[in-house]
């Protein structure tokens, strides 16, 4: 089955301190996996995507096969990352581009 | 330029009315999603709509889950005899395709069923 685990719902770090959001996939096959994040009352957005590998607001995300791992990271965390971080994947099982989110991480960074 | 619109933002229903919800996808967008956010759980995706195509219903929870997309263009989610267990947050999201393309979020109706 398709799944997307996101251990911890909330994350509180201290500002300068670095990130690790965890995430864990189950997908038979090549999966695309994604990572969402919604600030505060605004909505969902893309953050980035493991296909483009990019660093998107400093942040990086490495897929790990071998581990079914897409684990996102910020050597030095700030206050505006304070927001709820979403990863999700996507697979060529089908004719769609569906996501499948996991159940979200809070990032608090605190002063 | 405008992004997805999803109206109302907010609805109150009783149980066992039906509800409309409505998206506004981007224009040019040919690919339209709903998804539903629950208190505590993820995003689960309900219906996907692409070009003329046959939709996938594939995360409709029930047969009380409806969903057409006219003219290619808005899209009404249909929800009848609501439950409790409907309210929770709608959100519609719009790509250029399939495949690479980016999925684009409206910013979601909440709908209350008491």
């Amino acid at each position: 089955a398709q799944r997307v685990t996101q251990p911890e719902k909330l994350l509180s770090v201290f500002k300068g301190a670095p990130v690790e959001l965890k995430c864990n996939y189950s997908y038979s096959g090549s999966p695309e996996l994604f990572w969402y994040v919604q600030y505060s009352r605004q909505r969902l957005q893309l953050l980035l995507r493991h296909i483009s590998r990019e660093s998107i607001k400093g942040f990086t995300a490495d897929l790990n096969k071998g581990e079914t791992s897409f684990h996102l990271k910020k050597p030095f965390a700030q206050e505006e990352d304070s927001a709820m971080y979403y990863c999700a994947l996507s697979g060529p099982g089908g004719a769609t581009n569906k996501l499948i989110f996991g159940t979200g991480t809070l990032l608090a960074v605190q002063p | 330029g405008a992004g997805v619109s999803q109206s109302p933002s907010n609805k109150v229903t009783e149980k066992g009315k039906d509800v409309e919800l409505r998206c506004d996808p981007i224009s040019g967008h040919t690919a339209l999603y709903w998804y539903r956010q629950s208190l505590g759980q993820g995003l689960e995706f309900l219906i996907y709509f692409q070009g003329n195509s046959a939709p996938d219903k594939s995360g409709l929870p029930s047969d009380r889950f409806s969903a057409e997309r006219t003219g290619g263009s808005v899209s009404t989610l249909t929800i009848q005899r609501t439950q409790q267990e409907d309210s929770a947050v709608y959100l519609c999201a719009s790509s250029f395709g399939t495949g690479e393309y980016e999925q684009y979020f409206g910013p979601g109706t909440r709908l209350t069923v008491t």
